[in-house]
């Protein structure tokens, strides 16, 4: 079974404190992706890597960054985290076949930022 | 920047009826992907329907299915009998089909979708 596992499901963190937030993905796909999900804004797509070592903003890249050191690990890190990025937090991934574009999404991670 | 419109935040429908969430698009490709995601409460999101622009045949997957209208722009979700278990919020997205997006999806603000009993 095909699986993107996000390593926490619920964090709460204080204003200005250094968040990572870990994904990792077992289909071996190329692309892997970083959403912030608001109610009423749908999905926004923050950093975007087609590969190892590779990222690309998406767009609201401001006050976050990525890194992917090994192919199927995708970091969020959150430098100083503030109250309005409070959110939950999509990780997909997809293969690097952009004919099918279907994404594969993680459980997702509710972070409070107090 | 492509944008892709769902008017209908909430929606509700009875066991056993029909529905239709509605989504449009703007766009000056041709040739790209558009896609139907559900994501039920507390669970992961997870692809329902996926139509390619350059057919003409509306996509099907069991009681899922589109009316993929091209020159309107739009591309809706028919779901017929409705189960419980299709309570969820469903977003619309879409894909160009270049080498240049890298599998890269626009979504739309999503529909809630109730059913009830």
């Amino acid at each position: 079974d095909v699986k993107v596992t996000q390593s926490s499901r619920y964090l709460v963190k204080r204003t200005g404190e250094k968040v990572f937030l870990e994904c990792v993905q077992d289909m071996d796909h190329e692309n892997m992706f970083w959403y912030r999900q608001d109610p009423g804004l749908g999905l926004r797509l923050i950093y975007f890597s087609y590969d190892v070592k590779m990222k690309e903003k998406g767009d609201i890249p401001e006050g976050y960054s990525v890194s992917r050191e090994k192919k199927e690990r995708f970091s969020l890190i959150l430098e100083s985290a503030s109250t309005n990025q409070t959110s939950m937090y999509l990780c997909a991934s997809s293969s690097g076949d952009r004919g099918t574009g279907e994404l594969f999404f993680g459980e997702g991670s509710r972070l409070t930022v107090l | 920047a492509q944008t892709v419109t769902q008017s209908q935040p909430e929606m509700s429908v009875q066991e056993a009826e029909t529905v239709t969430l509605s989504c449009t698009y703007d766009t000056s490709e041709n040739n790209y992907y558009l896609f139907w995601y559900k994501q039920p409460p507390s669970r992961q999101m997870i692809l329902v329907i996926r139509q390619e622009a350059y057919k003409q045949q509306n996509a099907t997957e069991n009681r899922f299915s589109v009316n993929f209208q091209k020159a309107a722009k739009s591309f809706s979700l028919k779901i017929s009998d409705s189960q419980l278990g299709d309570t969820a919020m469903y977003f619309c997205a879409f894909m160009k089909h270049v080498s240049s997006t890298l599998g890269r999806l626009y979504f739309g603000r999503g529909t809630q979708l109730t059913v009830w009993p």
